[in-house]
């Protein structure tokens, strides 16, 4: 079974609607990840959650909330987002927190906001 | 301000040759580096990373070497296989000058790397 899985992996959404990606790990690892890539830009660092808690919050917008209800499961929920937020969004986990340990990721989800 | 840069967006090479991406950085406080490999429609995996305190580590056929000094690092595939092809993010830790988290990992643009038959 795939290690990270994200549903949707395509999402279309106009800037008044609330969606939300799910990201599942099935590696019993206690950190996981949100990261977006823009187009021609680096891979963005967004959240981490290290056992539920989250532990970094790199200066999102609140259009994005973080949702972590347990460490198998993270969540993102959009809403009234913007055309320049369409981009890949990319789930991790990794072991424990910290950039010691390998981080594996998610096929991402791609999202166009209209 | 980038302070990760894949200077190359591409590189092609034969497959049984080397391949040598490169990758320079800004932040004198990274300590940590780590080289993925990312196929279409599937995010990146992890090959192959380096701690400050070495210049070179090998597995198989990928090697990465650092050069703390010119804030440099590059990845060599010898020899370069068809499977190889993929983009190749080249990303680094340590906290910055701010006294950064160690959470976060700072990538580059990436490099699209093609090995022709």
């Amino acid at each position: 079974e795939t290690g990270v899985t994200q549903t949707p992996r395509h999402l279309v959404m106009g800037m008044t609607n609330k969606k939300s990606l799910k990201c599942e790990q099935h590696l019993g690892h206690n950190a996981m990840y949100w990261y977006k890539q823009s187009a021609k830009k680096p891979l963005e660092l967004m959240f981490v959650y290290s056992l539920e808690e989250r532990v970094e919050n790199n200066s999102v917008p609140s259009r994005f909330s973080p949702e972590c209800p347990n460490s198998s499961h993270l969540f993102l929920h959009l809403h009234t987002l913007q055309p320049e937020d369409s981009a890949l969004y990319l789930c991790a986990s990794s072991q424990d927190e910290g950039t010691l340990y390998e981080q594996y990721f998610g096929p991402g989800t791609r999202l166009t906001v209209t | 301000d980038q302070q990760v840069k894949q200077n190359s967006p591409s590189l092609s090479v034969q497959e049984g040759r080397i391949s040598i991406l490169n990758c320079d950085y800004t932040n004198s406080m990274f300590d940590y580096f780590l080289w993925y490999k990312k196929y279409p429609a599937e995010g990146p995996t992890f090959l192959i990373s380096i701690s400050s305190i070495k210049d070179k580590n090998e597995d198989g056929r990928f090697t990465v070497f650092l050069n703390k000094s010119a804030k440099h690092l590059s990845l060599h595939i010898v020899p370069s296989q068809p499977g190889d092809s993929a983009v190749y993010f080249c990303a680094a830790s340590g906290g910055d000058d701010s006294g950064g988290s160690n959470y976060k990992l700072t990538f580059g643009k990436g490099t699209l790397l093609t090995v022709n038959p």
